[in-house]
Protein backbone atom coordinates (compact mmCIF):
# COMPACT_ATOMS: atom_id res chain seq x y z
CA UNK A 1 0.00 0.00 0.00
CA UNK A 2 0.93 3.87 -0.08
CA UNK A 3 1.59 4.21 -3.60
CA UNK A 4 2.47 7.14 -5.01
CA UNK A 5 2.89 8.13 -8.61
CA UNK A 6 3.84 10.86 -10.70
CA UNK A 7 3.58 11.82 -14.80
CA UNK A 8 5.33 12.38 -16.65
CA UNK A 9 8.44 10.49 -15.66
CA UNK A 10 10.36 12.68 -17.62
CA UNK A 11 10.22 15.66 -19.92
CA UNK A 12 12.05 18.31 -22.07
CA UNK A 13 10.44 21.27 -22.84
CA UNK A 14 11.85 24.31 -24.57
CA UNK A 15 12.34 27.85 -22.32
CA UNK A 16 9.13 30.17 -22.07
CA UNK A 17 6.81 27.02 -22.34
CA UNK A 18 4.99 25.74 -19.15
CA UNK A 19 4.74 21.96 -17.84
CA UNK A 20 2.60 20.50 -15.61
CA UNK A 21 3.58 17.23 -13.37
CA UNK A 22 0.78 15.36 -11.88
CA UNK A 23 1.25 13.52 -8.35
CA UNK A 24 -1.42 10.67 -7.63
CA UNK A 25 -1.85 9.01 -4.13
CA UNK A 26 -3.17 5.49 -5.20
CA UNK A 27 -4.30 3.88 -2.48
CA UNK A 28 -4.92 6.31 0.15
CA UNK A 29 -6.40 9.30 0.73
CA UNK A 30 -3.65 12.29 0.84
CA UNK A 31 -4.31 15.31 3.01
CA UNK A 32 -1.40 16.63 2.57
CA UNK A 33 1.12 16.68 -0.36
CA UNK A 34 4.48 18.11 -0.62
CA UNK A 35 7.24 19.26 -3.47
CA UNK A 36 10.45 19.23 -3.40
CA UNK A 37 13.22 19.87 -6.08
CA UNK A 38 16.93 18.06 -6.05
CA UNK A 39 19.60 19.65 -7.90
CA UNK A 40 22.39 17.41 -9.15
CA UNK A 41 24.01 16.19 -5.58
CA UNK A 42 22.03 18.18 -3.07
CA UNK A 43 19.48 17.16 -0.71
CA UNK A 44 15.78 17.75 -1.50
CA UNK A 45 14.51 21.22 -1.01
CA UNK A 46 10.89 21.64 -0.27
CA UNK A 47 8.94 23.67 -2.07
CA UNK A 48 6.01 23.99 -0.72
CA UNK A 49 3.45 22.05 1.14
CA UNK A 50 -0.36 21.65 0.03
CA UNK A 51 -3.57 21.01 1.43
CA UNK A 52 -6.18 19.37 -0.23
CA UNK A 53 -8.74 22.29 -1.28
CA UNK A 54 -6.74 24.97 0.14
CA UNK A 55 -3.80 27.28 -0.88
CA UNK A 56 0.06 25.64 -1.14
CA UNK A 57 1.82 27.03 1.38
CA UNK A 58 5.47 27.70 -0.49
CA UNK A 59 8.54 28.07 1.14
CA UNK A 60 10.79 31.32 1.81
CA UNK A 61 12.39 32.29 -1.62
CA UNK A 62 9.94 29.43 -4.09
CA UNK A 63 8.03 31.79 -6.19
CA UNK A 64 4.27 31.32 -6.17
CA UNK A 65 3.62 32.16 -9.41
CA UNK A 66 6.30 30.46 -11.05
CA UNK A 67 5.05 27.22 -9.51
CA UNK A 68 1.86 27.06 -9.71
CA UNK A 69 0.16 24.30 -7.30
CA UNK A 70 -3.09 23.01 -7.40
CA UNK A 71 -4.37 20.20 -4.69
CA UNK A 72 -7.56 19.54 -6.25
CA UNK A 73 -8.33 16.21 -4.69
CA UNK A 74 -7.07 13.93 -1.84
CA UNK A 75 -5.80 12.18 -4.71
CA UNK A 76 -4.43 14.42 -6.74
CA UNK A 77 -2.11 17.47 -7.08
CA UNK A 78 -0.39 19.24 -9.80
CA UNK A 79 2.68 21.33 -10.05
CA UNK A 80 3.03 23.80 -13.25
CA UNK A 81 6.37 25.18 -13.69
CA UNK A 82 5.23 28.48 -15.85
CA UNK A 83 7.56 30.10 -18.21
CA UNK A 84 10.55 27.75 -17.96
CA UNK A 85 14.21 28.76 -18.14
CA UNK A 86 17.32 26.54 -18.22
CA UNK A 87 18.09 26.94 -14.45
CA UNK A 88 14.25 25.21 -13.82
CA UNK A 89 15.95 21.89 -14.86
CA UNK A 90 15.65 19.57 -12.13
CA UNK A 91 14.85 16.71 -10.49
CA UNK A 92 10.97 17.53 -8.88
CA UNK A 93 9.76 14.72 -6.32
CA UNK A 94 6.16 15.01 -4.84
CA UNK A 95 5.59 13.03 -1.63
CA UNK A 96 2.11 12.78 0.45
CA UNK A 97 0.56 12.12 3.66
CA UNK A 98 -2.05 10.60 5.14
CA UNK A 99 -2.50 13.52 7.69
CA UNK A 100 -1.46 17.26 8.49
CA UNK A 101 2.38 16.55 9.53
CA UNK A 102 5.28 15.47 7.44
CA UNK A 103 5.24 12.31 9.25
CA UNK A 104 5.36 9.23 7.19
CA UNK A 105 5.68 10.82 4.13
CA UNK A 106 5.09 8.38 0.99
CA UNK A 107 7.58 9.40 -2.01
CA UNK A 108 6.54 9.52 -5.82
CA UNK A 109 8.76 8.73 -8.65
CA UNK A 110 10.14 11.98 -9.38
CA UNK A 111 10.26 14.07 -12.57
CA UNK A 112 12.99 14.65 -14.57
CA UNK A 113 12.42 17.63 -16.17
CA UNK A 114 14.94 19.59 -18.63
CA UNK A 115 14.24 22.91 -20.13
CA UNK A 116 16.48 23.55 -23.44
CA UNK B 1 19.88 28.16 12.40
CA UNK B 2 18.50 24.21 11.41
CA UNK B 3 21.05 21.84 10.23
CA UNK B 4 21.59 18.19 9.27
CA UNK B 5 24.97 17.09 8.64
CA UNK B 6 26.64 14.05 7.51
CA UNK B 7 29.52 12.86 5.56
CA UNK B 8 29.30 13.48 1.28
CA UNK B 9 31.07 10.19 0.68
CA UNK B 10 31.75 6.93 1.69
CA UNK B 11 33.60 3.77 -0.09
CA UNK B 12 32.92 0.06 1.77
CA UNK B 13 33.68 -3.42 0.67
CA UNK B 14 31.01 -5.78 0.04
CA UNK B 15 30.17 -8.26 2.85
CA UNK B 16 31.40 -5.32 5.39
CA UNK B 17 29.40 -3.10 7.60
CA UNK B 18 29.75 1.12 6.93
CA UNK B 19 28.08 3.30 9.78
CA UNK B 20 26.92 6.75 8.63
CA UNK B 21 26.83 8.92 10.71
CA UNK B 22 23.89 12.15 11.08
CA UNK B 23 24.21 15.34 13.19
CA UNK B 24 21.63 17.51 13.77
CA UNK B 25 20.76 21.17 15.36
CA UNK B 26 16.89 21.68 15.04
CA UNK B 27 14.25 23.84 16.10
CA UNK B 28 12.16 21.12 18.06
CA UNK B 29 12.93 17.32 17.79
CA UNK B 30 9.72 14.99 16.29
CA UNK B 31 11.98 12.27 15.55
CA UNK B 32 14.74 11.48 12.65
CA UNK B 33 14.73 10.06 9.54
CA UNK B 34 16.52 7.59 7.08
CA UNK B 35 15.91 7.61 3.44
CA UNK B 36 18.06 5.58 0.81
CA UNK B 37 17.81 7.06 -2.59
CA UNK B 38 19.06 5.69 -5.53
CA UNK B 39 20.57 7.69 -8.39
CA UNK B 40 17.64 9.16 -10.22
CA UNK B 41 15.05 7.83 -8.00
CA UNK B 42 13.11 9.50 -5.09
CA UNK B 43 13.84 8.19 -1.75
CA UNK B 44 12.59 5.15 0.00
CA UNK B 45 12.11 5.08 3.85
CA UNK B 46 14.32 3.07 5.63
CA UNK B 47 13.96 3.30 9.55
CA UNK B 48 12.33 6.43 11.79
CA UNK B 49 14.14 6.75 15.38
CA UNK B 50 12.03 9.00 18.24
CA UNK B 51 13.38 7.92 21.36
CA UNK B 52 16.90 7.01 22.16
CA UNK B 53 18.59 3.62 21.22
CA UNK B 54 18.62 0.83 18.25
CA UNK B 55 16.03 0.19 16.05
CA UNK B 56 16.96 -2.87 13.63
CA UNK B 57 15.54 -4.13 11.05
CA UNK B 58 17.38 -6.96 9.07
CA UNK B 59 20.58 -5.66 7.58
CA UNK B 60 19.80 -2.10 8.41
CA UNK B 61 19.90 -0.51 12.17
CA UNK B 62 19.63 3.22 13.06
CA UNK B 63 20.79 3.97 16.39
CA UNK B 64 19.77 7.77 18.02
CA UNK B 65 21.25 10.03 20.67
CA UNK B 66 18.92 13.17 21.55
CA UNK B 67 21.15 14.68 24.31
CA UNK B 68 23.64 14.70 21.67
CA UNK B 69 21.86 15.32 18.82
CA UNK B 70 23.23 12.46 16.83
CA UNK B 71 22.16 9.41 14.92
CA UNK B 72 23.79 7.11 12.77
CA UNK B 73 22.45 3.99 10.11
CA UNK B 74 24.40 0.89 10.51
CA UNK B 75 24.65 -1.27 7.31
CA UNK B 76 26.03 -5.20 7.53
CA UNK B 77 26.63 -7.14 4.89
CA UNK B 78 26.84 -5.19 2.22
CA UNK B 79 25.58 -5.80 -0.83
CA UNK B 80 26.17 -4.26 -4.26
CA UNK B 81 22.90 -3.06 -4.82
CA UNK B 82 23.11 -0.59 -0.97
CA UNK B 83 24.99 1.36 -3.41
CA UNK B 84 23.10 4.38 -3.20
CA UNK B 85 23.11 7.77 -1.49
CA UNK B 86 21.49 8.18 2.00
CA UNK B 87 19.49 10.49 3.45
CA UNK B 88 19.26 11.76 7.34
CA UNK B 89 16.15 14.37 7.63
CA UNK B 90 14.83 15.45 11.65
CA UNK B 91 11.57 16.48 11.87
CA UNK B 92 11.33 19.74 13.45
CA UNK B 93 8.90 21.16 15.84
CA UNK B 94 6.47 22.52 13.19
CA UNK B 95 6.46 18.84 12.04
CA UNK B 96 8.60 19.97 9.09
CA UNK B 97 11.36 17.46 7.04
CA UNK B 98 14.50 19.18 7.55
CA UNK B 99 17.13 17.31 5.01
CA UNK B 100 20.41 16.40 4.90
CA UNK B 101 22.32 16.60 2.08
CA UNK B 102 22.58 12.72 1.82
CA UNK B 103 26.28 10.54 1.52
CA UNK B 104 26.89 8.62 -0.82
CA UNK B 105 27.77 4.94 -0.57
CA UNK B 106 30.05 2.96 -2.98
CA UNK B 107 30.28 -0.48 -2.52
CA UNK B 108 33.23 -2.21 -3.68
CA UNK B 109 33.55 -5.32 -4.74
Amino acid sequence: GAVVSQHPSWVICKSGTSVKIECRSLDFQATTMFWYRQFPKQSLMLMATSNEGSKATYEQGVEKDKFLINHASLTLSTLTVTSAHPEDSSFYICSASENDHSYEQYFGPGTRLTVT
Amino acid sequence: GQNIDQPTEMTATEGAIVQINCTYQTSGFNGLFWYQQHAGEAPTFLSYNVLDGLEEKGRFSSFLSRSKGYSYLLLKELQMKDSASYLCAVMDSNYQLIWGAGTKLIIKP
